[in-house]
This record gives C-alpha cells, sequence and structure tokens, in this order.
C-alpha cells in the first residue's frame, strides 16, 4: 500500500555538525510534505512544512528539501545543538485523500555536546 | 499550545473490558485525528473526523470505533481492548485536513493487562 519510508532509524552527529534525515513516498499525488518533532515525553510539533509547488524551505538552521521526480523529501539541520535531540518524523498525503497524513516511522537525533 | 485536552492521561484496563478515550478542543478546529505510536512504527492514524458526525477510517482502524457529537469533542473507543492496543495515543486537530498543520494533544497512555 501507500507508505512513506524514513531514513535512518537513529541518527548521532557532534554538537556543531549537520544532520540529514531522508523520506521516500509512493503515492506521485502527494503535495505536501511536513516535518514534525517529539522531545522526549512531549507531543509532536510542527518544525516546517514543504509544498510540491517549491523545491526548498528554509527557517533558520532548518531547511527541507523536495525532489518529485525521485519522490523523496529531506530534512536539513545545521549547526547542531544539543537541543535538538528528539525524534524527527517526516509525513505525506498518500492515497489521493487529502484529508489524511502517512507518518515515516521517525529518527531518533542525539546531538552530543 | 493549542487548546487541546486529552482524558484520561493514564489508564490501566484489563483485556475484554471497553475504553473510551475523550479529545476536547477549544480551537474550534474541523478536522480530528486519532493516532497511535508504538516504537518502531511511529504515529498510525486510526480514525478521523472531518466535521460532526463525519469520521473516516485510517491505517490501523480494526477493534476502535470513534464518533463526534460536538465539534470540540472526538471520542475513541475501544470495545473490547487486547494487549495489542497497548500504546500512547495522541488526539491531533487542525483546520484544514491533511494539508495544513496538525497540531497534537498531550497523549494517552494506555496498558491493556
Amino acid at each position: 500500500g501507500e507508505n512513506v519510508e524514513q531514513h535512518p532509524s537513529t541518527l548521532s552527529v557532534q554538537e556543531g555538525d549537520s544532520a540529514v534525515i531522508k523520506c521516500t513516498y509512493s503515492d506521485s499525488a502527494s503535495n505536501y510534505f511536513p516535518w514534525y518533532k517529539q522531545e522526549l515525553g512531549k507531543r509532536p510539533q510542527l518544525i516546517i512544512d514543504i509544498r510540491s509547488n517549491v523545491g526548498e524551505k528554509k527557517d533558520q538552521r532548518i531547511a527541507v528539501t523536495l525532489n518529485k521526480t525521485a519522490k523523496h523529501f529531506s530534512l536539513h539541520i545545521t549547526e547542531t545543538q544539543p537541543e535538538d535531540s528528539a525524534v524527527y518524523f517526516c509525513a505525506a498525503i498518500v492515497g489521493g485523500a487529502t484529508n489524511k497524513l502517512i507518518f515515516g516511522t521517525g529518527t531518533l537525533l542525539a546531538v552530543q555536546p | 499550545d493549542a487548546g487541546i485536552t486529552q482524558s484520561p492521561r493514564h489508564k490501566v484496563t484489563e483485556t475484554g473490558t471497553p475504553v473510551t478515550l475523550r479529545c476536547h478542543q477549544t480551537e474550534n478546529h474541523r478536522y480530528m485525528y486519532w493516532y497511535r505510536q508504538d516504537p518502531g512504527h511511529g504515529l498510525r492514524l486510526i480514525h478521523y473526523s472531518y466535521g460532526v458526525k463525519d469520521t473516516d477510517k485510517g491505517e490501523v482502524s480494526d477493534g476502535y470505533s470513534v464518533s463526534r457529537s460536538k465539534t470540540e469533542d472526538f471520542l475513541l473507543t475501544l470495545e473490547s481492548a487486547t494487549s495489542s492496543q497497548t500504546s500512547v495515543y495522541f488526539c491531533a486537530i487542525g483546520l484544514a485536513g491533511g494539508t495544513d498543520t496538525q497540531y497534537f494533544g498531550p497523549g494517552t497512555r494506555l496498558t491493556v493487562l
């Protein structure tokens, strides 16, 4: 069925390094791709999103890129800080149903001081 | 955080008993969602609502039912709880279905013994 694959499942970086998380989706009709951050014991919160009419979007140290041809999108975090440590989820609309998001399985990012 | 509350926040129950989880919002958002979160599976959509008395199934709807009699309340019922339904349940709300920000509630940790 339609799904969203996310890699890697865990990522450890040194403070100040960059981190990249990649997701692929199966539905070519998908047109909205959000990223959520979930700190330990907290609720998921939207950090950035991108729509299919643009290829890249930036917000300070966070950026998302989208390759519609290859059906993948990536989250880039530069100059990582310990407070970036969390689980990150990508998501996409699949199956032509614009009311539903399908989430990836998550990436646990650990930023080592 | 958006005005979303979930009750109860924690519940322990026995196999075969009925369980109802409540999501309450004060934001007057049209869309409401129920997800479950399990290690290795990310966030999986159970059911969602696109208006009062309007609901639809998600990825993992078997064993769950929902009701929405008022804009502000969305109930999730496990008719006969099983151990496989032990999970953290998140409610979310949104203005524009899957193509816009979803705001998550604080979560309910359910344990079925």
